[in-house]
């Protein structure tokens, strides 16, 4: 199993440009996440999506939009991107609803660059 | 969700147990705490949860004293590979949400 796999790894863009970070997972879970980690700080989530069919907003959403495509597939889009957005993009993903270990598993990171 | 506090940075040395106490003086009866480990350019890894008391797993052992406000991740005879951000989590069972504070930066040295 692969996991959560996240493409590209790496993007550089200019500011306005837009652009899909695409997120896949092979473990059947029903729950996956994007966050952003800007240098030196912590994780903050853009947006989840508990099920298939259903997105939310997480902490900070202003300036992305995304898709829960199928079970699978979880993409998260620029529309037009700025330098605030230079990040870290992590994509993630978990069994969600038994009482218990909600274990959230990372793919390897998306690094973002915008000039 | 319940706001976390822990330290910016910890010093090891090889062989050491460390041991990592965060503060949640908030936390809701149906939060549990979870800790997740960081290496440099790689995603978080979660490491061990519990809802009280003292939980032990293969790499580490968490403690919940009785009134949960607080935990501590104790990482027993770490090596150089411990380096990392050590991030603690409290989350409710009523939702899927985590909020990722900034974590405590442990360096382990020779």
């Amino acid at each position: 199993n692969a996991g959560v796999t996240q493409t590209p790894k790496f993007q550089v863009l200019k500011t306005g440009q837009s652009m899909t970070l695409q997120c896949a997972q092979d473990m059947n879970h029903n729950s996956m996440y994007w966050y952003r980690q800007d240098p030196g700080m912590g994780l903050r989530l853009i947006y989840y999506s508990a099920s298939e069919g259903t997105t939310d907003k997480g902490e900070v959403p202003n300036g992305y939009n995304v898709s829960r495509l199928n079970k699978r597939e979880f993409s998260l889009r620029l529309e037009s991107a700025a330098p605030s957005q230079t990040s870290v993009y992590f994509c993630a993903s978990s069994e969600f609803g038994d009482r218990g270990r909600n274990e959230q598993f990372f793919g390897p990171g998306t690094r973002l660059t915008v000039l | 969700l319940a706001k976390t506090t822990q330290p910016i940075s910890m010093d090891s040395y090889e062989g050491q147990e460390v041991n990592i106490t965060c503060s949640h003086n908030n936390i809701a009866t149906n939060d549990y705490i979870t800790w997740y480990q960081q290496f440099p350019s790689q995603g978080p890894r979660f490491i061990i949860q519990g809802y009280k008391t003292k939980v032990t797993n293969e790499v580490a052992s968490l403690f919940i004293p009785a009134d949960r406000k607080s935990s501590t991740l104790s990482l027993p005879r770490v090596s150089l590979s411990d380096t990392a951000v050590y991030y603690c989590l409290v989350g409710s069972y009523n939702t899927d949400k985590l909020i990722f504070g900034t974590g405590t930066r442990l360096q382990v040295f020779p």
